[in-house]
């Protein structure tokens, strides 16, 4: 199973907004609406910000908001600060045999 | 509060075995699917393992299928990981992590290295 497709870097500017693709097929994101999304700084665990495409956990700001169309799936962070620099990384479920599938990770740099 | 922390990392010579640990604490463990995932140094997230609540239904990455074996013991509140014929490629940071219905992860332990090297 090969890893979902994100954009290796982003980039903007404190209160600006960006959005990270997360690019799948029929057998992964296309197919459930199981997409997460998880934030990592250096050196720490993911942390979760989005499940089930567009639901967020408690705790997270509603400026982490996410989104699915077909075969590819969006994170899209408003209002950015510079805490959210940080690697983004797209999930998916992809079936009873390869179960989960990871993008290969996004740099958010706040500039 | 939910805690993951996992044990068991180090140096090891390639085609050499490992055991990592995962202790769990603040949830009823038993309730809950897990899962280990691995992250090589300066790449991304890889699945690797996965575990239903009771132990009866198990899922591998096809990178690791014949040579890695999860397991837990819901009485000790521990998953674990049996790593054989170890390989560079297996260098990484392995993470623990609680599993929910809808397959995302809502918590992750802190992670142990695994460093692969003659």
């Amino acid at each position: 199973q090969s890893a979902l497709t994100q954009p290796r870097s982003v980039s903007g500017s404190p209160g600006q907004s960006v959005t990270i693709s997360c690019t799948g097929t029929s057998s992964d994101v296309g197919g459930y609406n199981y997409v997460s999304w998880y934030q990592q700084h250096p050196g720490k665990a993911p942390k979760l910000m989005i499940y089930d495409v567009s639901k967020r956990p408690s705790g997270v700001p509603d400026r982490f908001s996410g989104s699915k169309s077909g075969n590819t799936a969006s994170l899209t962070i408003s209002g950015l600060q510079a805490e959210d620099e940080a690697d983004y990384y797209c999930c998916s479920y992809a079936g009873s045999y390869t179960l989960k599938v990871f993008g290969g990770g996004t740099k958010l740099t706040v500039l | 509060q939910v805690q993951l922390v996992e044990s068991g990392g180090g140096l090891v010579k390639p085609g050499g075995s490992l055991r990592l640990s995962c202790a769990a604490s603040g949830f009823t463990f038993s309730d809950y699917y897990m899962s280990w995932i691995r992250q090589a140094p300066g790449k991304g997230l890889e699945w690797v393992s996965y575990i239903s609540s009771s132990g009866s239904t198990i899922y591998y990455a096809d990178s690791v299928k014949g040579r890695f074996t999860i397991s837990r013991d819901n009485a000790k509140n521990s998953l674990y990981l049996q790593m054989n014929s170890l390989r560079a490629e297996d260098t990484a940071v392995y993470y623990c992590a609680r599993e929910t219905p809808t397959d995302y992860i809502d918590y992750w332990g802190q992670g142990t290295l695994v460093t692969v090297s003659s």
